[in-house]
């Protein structure tokens, strides 16, 4: 079946340090893929998504590329902030929005 | 983007007993989901409601455990019942609605359960 592998975290960086979060998935046919993020004590919210191929997702500095050659979706920001700390979710979905499928989350912490 | 809410935001509840939360969306969609986030974990699913059908549950959840209701295509309800310490959770709402030309999940606040 499908499924996504985020790497493990915690991940602590300091401010502007350079973040890349690790997302890999196995799925059949051309799923939609997605990052979401929860900051503490919020509910979840999407960040950037990709629906096919080469697709660069992107938003508030963030961005992630649909690889399917490598079948990864790994999410980048050049200069993180303190208030980039929270726990960052990959996802993927049938074409057809169905239902999400979720890694396992990374915990970002940025120290000033 | 989308408003969804649900309610109620938290609740402490005593096992065997059962609790009932609602989910609002702002417009009227055809897919709305219900996940469960259990402490410091990923989301899982627990079941599909579709408006006008029996909700499709995720291998794992049963209907009697956690029924569902959809009466219309602005609302949902999804019931703990019999609860126990392991179903403290956090149980989320979600819809699917067509953005940007694709589809998008959109999530509830969340209902943080705690069964003592």
């Amino acid at each position: 079946g499908n499924s996504v592998t985020q790497m493990e975290g915690p991940v602590t960086l300091s401010e502007e340090a350079f973040l890349t979060i690790n997302c890999t998935y196995t799925a059949t046919g051309y799923p939609s893929l997605f990052w979401y993020v929860q900051y503490p004590g919020e509910g979840l919210q999407l960040l950037l998504k990709a629906t096919k191929a080469d697709d660069k997702g992107s938003n508030k500095g963030f961005e992630a590329t649909y690889r399917k050659e490598t079948t990864s979706f790994h999410l980048e920001k050049g200069s993180v902030q303190v208030s980039d700390s929270a726990v960052y979710f990959c996802a993927l979905s049938d074409w057809f929005g169905g239902k999400l499928i979720f890694g396992q989350g990374t915990e970002l912490s940025v120290k000033p | 983007s989308a408003v969804i809410s649900q309610k109620p935001s938290r609740d402490i509840c005593q096992r065997g007993t059962s609790l009932t939360i609602q989910c609002q969306v702002d417009s009227q969609v055809t897919m709305m989901f219900w996940y469960r986030q259990q402490p410091g974990q990923s989301l899982t699913l627990i079941a599909t409601a579709n408006q006008g059908s029996e909700a499709t549950y995720e291998s794992g959840f049963v209907i009697d455990k956690f029924p569902i209701s959809r009466p219309n295509l602005t609302f949902s309800t999804l019931t703990v019942s019999n609860m126990s310490p392991e179903d403290s959770s956090i149980y989320l709402c979600s819809d699917t609605r067509e953005a940007r030309g694709s589809y998008e999940q959109y999530f509830g606040p969340g209902t943080r359960l705690t069964v003592t």
